[in-house]
Order: C-alpha cells, then sequence, then structure tokens
C-alpha cells in the first residue's frame, strides 16, 4: 500500500533556528512530491518536486527530493513566528491509490518567541 | 476565477440530521478531491472525481457518505444519519491533470463540521 511518513509529528523551535521537517514515501509509480503548509484552515502549496538533487527554494524556505533514498527535506531557516504551522508532504503516483495523491500525517511546527 | 471555493464554511448539527457540502473547484480543473481532516491530524482522503467519474472510494468511507460531481464542475459531498465522530474538517481540492500541464492540487477553505 503506497504510504507517507512524515518526522518529527511536532516540533518546538525558538526564533532564528534553522529546522529540517523529513518526508519518506513507499509508492508505486511515483510522479512527484509536495509540500504545502497549513495555518488555520487550507493548505498552501510551497513546493513540487520531481527531480531528484535539485533545491528548489523561496525565501528562507528549501525543499530538495532524494529519489534513490525515496524522502525528501524541506529546510527552514531564521525561522519567525509565522512559520508556525503544519507543515504537509504528499507524492502524486499515476495510476495508484488515493486518487494518486497519498498524504502525510503532518509536522506541527511551533515557534516561540 | 478566485480559487477552490467550499460551501459553507461551518456547519453545526445534531447527531443522525444529514449534511451536504458544496466545492466550487477551479473552473479548468479537471479532478477533484475530497478529504476530511482531525486535529492535528493530516488529510485523510475520501474520495476523488476525474471530470463527473467518481473514480475511487475510501475503504474507510461508510455508506453514510455519499459525493456527487454530476457535471463535471462543483461536487457535492452528503453524509446521511451525522454521528459524533464525523466531526471534523471537511476540506475539497482541484487540480488539473494532463499530459504536461498537470498542476498541484488547490485546496479550499474547508467546511468544519460539528456534530451536537
Amino acid at each position: 500500500e503506497d504510504k507517507v511518513v512524515q518526522s518529527p509529528l511536532s516540533l518546538v523551535v525558538h526564533e532564528g533556528d534553522t529546522v529540517t521537517l523529513n518526508c519518506s514515501y513507499e509508492v508505486t509509480n511515483f510522479r512527484s512530491l509536495l509540500w504545502y503548509k497549513q495555518e488555520k484552515k487550507a493548505p498552501t502549496f510551497l513546493f513540487m518536486l520531481t527531480s531528484s538533487g535539485i533545491e528548489k527554494k523561496s525565501g528562507r524556505l528549501s525543499s530538495i527530493l532524494d529519489k534513490k533514498e525515496l524522502s525528501s527535506i524541506l529546510n527552514i531557516t531564521a525561522t519567525q513566528t509565522g512559520d508556525s504551522a503544519i507543515y504537509l508532504c504528499a507524492v502524486e503516483t499515476s495510476g495508484g491509490s488515493q486518487g494518486n495523491l497519498i498524504f502525510g500525517k503532518g509536522t506541527k511546527l511551533s515557534v516561540k518567541p | 476565477d478566485t480559487g477552490v471555493s467550499q460551501d459553507p464554511r461551518h456547519k453545526i448539527t445534531k447527531r443522525g440530521q444529514n449534511v451536504t457540502f458544496r466545492c466550487d473547484p477551479i473552473s479548468e480543473h479537471n479532478r477533484l478531491y475530497w478529504y476530511r481532516q482531525t486535529l492535528g491530524q493530516g488529510p485523510e482522503f475520501l474520495t476523488y472525481f476525474q471530470n463527473e467519474a467518481q473514480l475511487e472510494k475510501s475503504r474507510l468511507l461508510s455508506d453514510r457518505f455519499s459525493a456527487e460531481r454530476p457535471k463535471g464542475s462543483f461536487s457535492t459531498l452528503e453524509i446521511q444519519r451525522t454521528e459524533q465522530g464525523d466531526s471534523a474538517m471537511y476540506l475539497c481540492a482541484s487540480s488539473l491533470v494532463n499530459r504536461g500541464r498537470d498542476t498541484e492540487a488547490f485546496f479550499g477553505q474547508g467546511t468544519r463540521l460539528t456534530v451536537v
């Protein structure tokens, strides 16, 4: 069965810290890996990764995919309280289950002032 | 187009009542998903449509849940004889899946259901 596992499930840091969130997957027919940020309501899209080893960057956030290790990391540098959210990892497949979009349980990040 | 729209945003209902939620996807998107999310958890897949066809339904979904997308545009999710365990946020997402033009899934703001 296709699955996506995120770690840690929760994390508490102080402003200015750097954090690394992990996502590993076991799926058939991988197409892409997506990261979303969810604050109070709808998840908002951060990154889509399809190629191994190519870092995607947006401000203080960056992410990279390792297809050999079947994993991805999301880095946040110089964290701010506004980064507090649940970070969701999802894997898109071709012809798989769950509508071809499988989510992990998320990592809840809390950034303390 | 302002994105995926869900209605209502909040719903409080008594146990045993039926409820129906609506989702309007981004207009050109052919794929529409329904998820359920409880506090502190990731979205749990319920069902999805490709155009008007319902292609998959989670085995965790009881017969009290039904979804439709009659014309391949908006979708409805109905829960019959609601139970307190149905209390959750119900999220809808849409995407375009087409060779060379795939997009990521865009989410609506969700409908928060409280069953009392």
